[in-house]
């Protein structure tokens, strides 16, 4: 699987757009980019997954370059609820175990 | 919305005792997972099931056993709790897009 590298924390104003970028240079042509979040004591939380095309659902946007190699989580606009760890994944679809492996993540902190 | 639904979010035992840990999905999903999440180990998986009384290993099942008797409902069993065994515990579900999985809010177990 390709790996991927984030920042490790960003800040972002309450009200304004939050850009989480994402890195995986490696990524072949297969594999999907996954984000993930973690809210403080809860379970990770899907966000949303796309393979070339941009997507976009009710929590986010999800911004692949043409090339693939980075790609980028926009929170239109963040809330303090939105204070979470962000994974990206990549991965190829169809394993049995379909297991999660996230890194370390980029702490998101919105401000008041 | 699916539901996953753990049985206890804080649970303290005893080294020794048999723990069950109840996992619930609302969602029809055929596949769950029990994970555990430490600090800087990140999250790794003990054991999935793809379909009723299934059950596959995952990394490390080690001290642990499952049982899916039914489609909505996966338990994890711990049958002689040790303080290694201190950890969150974290239940997922799936859904046919394999990195679209759904996790329950998890529950801290702590061995004395």
């Amino acid at each position: 699987d390709a790996k991927t590298t984030q920042p490790t924390s960003m800040d972002c104003a309450e009200g304004r757009a939050a850009n989480l970028p994402c890195n995986h240079s490696t990524i072949s042509g297969n594999e999907y980019v996954y984000w993930y979040r973690q809210i403080h004591s809860q379970g990770p939380q899907y966000i949303i997954h796309g393979l070339k095309n941009n997507e976009t659902n009710e929590m986010a946007s999800l911004i692949i370059t043409e090339d693939r190699k980075s790609s980028t989580l926009i929170l239109p606009h963040a809330t303090l609820r939105d204070t979470a760890v962000y994974y990206c994944i990549v991965r190829v679809e169809g394993n049995r175990d379909d297991k999660i492996i996230f890194g370390k993540g980029t702490r998101l902190h919105i401000l008041p | 919305d699916v539901k996953v639904t753990q049985s206890s979010r804080y649970l303290v035992k005893r080294t020794g005792e048999k723990v069950f840990l109840e996992c619930v999905q609302d969602m029809d999903h055929e596949n769950m997972f029990w994970y555990r999440q430490d600090p800087g180990l990140g999250l790794r998986l003990i054991y999935f099931s793809y379909d009723v009384k299934m059950k596959e290993k995952g990394d490390i099942p080690e001290g642990y056993s499952v049982s899916r008797e039914k489609k909505e409902r996966f338990s994890l069993i711990l049958e002689s709790a040790s303080t290694n065994q201190t950890s969150m515990y974290l239940c997922a579900t799936r859904t046919g897009s394999p990195y679209e999985q759904y996790f329950g809010p998890g529950t801290r177990l702590t061995v004395t």
